[in-house]
């Protein structure tokens, strides 16, 4: 399973746009990129999944350049809200359920 | 759809006892996963089940601890005899071959005292 690394924390101000990174250097050919949300006594939550290139939807974008060695989430016009651990994880969505190991995660703080 | 639906929300026992964890997927999941969460070591994959079948247990930390998927709305995570380490958020997750990502349920906090 390819390892992830990401900022342990990043503070934010609302409305600012947050880009988080996430290291990625032995990702598999398989292998997609998918991002979590956790907020405090809740399970994470999906936010999005990329294989190349860019992915955009309500809540987010994700970049992933032609290596796919990094991704990075960003999140427009952040609010007090926003503020959670945020996961990056690699896997192989393959045919079935797949191994997904979660790092650490980066904690962003949102400030008014 | 009600979501990924876990029971107790809370559970707190002394040392010693059996606990049962239970889960009900999202109907239509066939994949089912089981994470613990703790402060100090984050969040552990302990087993995951495709299509009622056990797929990888490598996470399961010990013989006490023991999963089970006897249909496919139904898993439990069963902890017997507990201990006051085992205390965490242990969550369980669905998912299927067309989703992407896995859907969370809200979690059991367990205390073992």
């Amino acid at each position: 399973l390819a390892k992830t690394t990401q900022p342990i924390s990043m503070d934010s101000y609302e409305g600012q746009e947050v880009n988080i990174t996430c290291s990625h250097n032995n990702i598999a050919t398989n292998d997609y990129i998918t991002w979590y949300q956790q907020f405090p006594s809740q399970g994470p939550r999906f936010i999005i999944q990329g294989y190349k290139t860019k992915v955009t939807n309500e809540v987010a974008s994700l970049f992933i350049p032609a290596d796919r060695k990094s991704s990075t989430l960003s999140l427009p016009r952040v609010s007090l809200s926003d503020t959670a651990v945020y996961y990056c994880l690699v896997g192989d969505q393959g045919t079935g359920g797949f191994k997904t190991i979660f790092g650490a995660g980066t904690r962003l703080f949102v400030k008014a | 759809d009600a979501g990924v639906i876990q029971s107790p929300r809370h559970e707190v026992t002394e040392m010693g006892q059996e606990v049962t964890l239970r889960c009900k997927p999202i109907s239509g999941h066939n994949s089912l996963f089981w994470y613990r969460q703790t402060m100090m070591r984050g969040l552990e994959l302990l087993i995951y089940f495709n299509n009622n079948v056990p797929i990888d247990d490598s996470g399961m930390p010990e013989d006490r601890f023991s999963a089970k998927m006897p249909n496919a709305s139904f898993s439990t995570l069963k902890i017997q005899p507990s201990e006051p380490r085992d205390s965490a958020v242990y969550f369980c997750a669905s998912s299927s071959l067309t989703d992407k990502g896995y859907t969370f349920g809200s979690g059991t906090r367990l205390t073992v005292v």
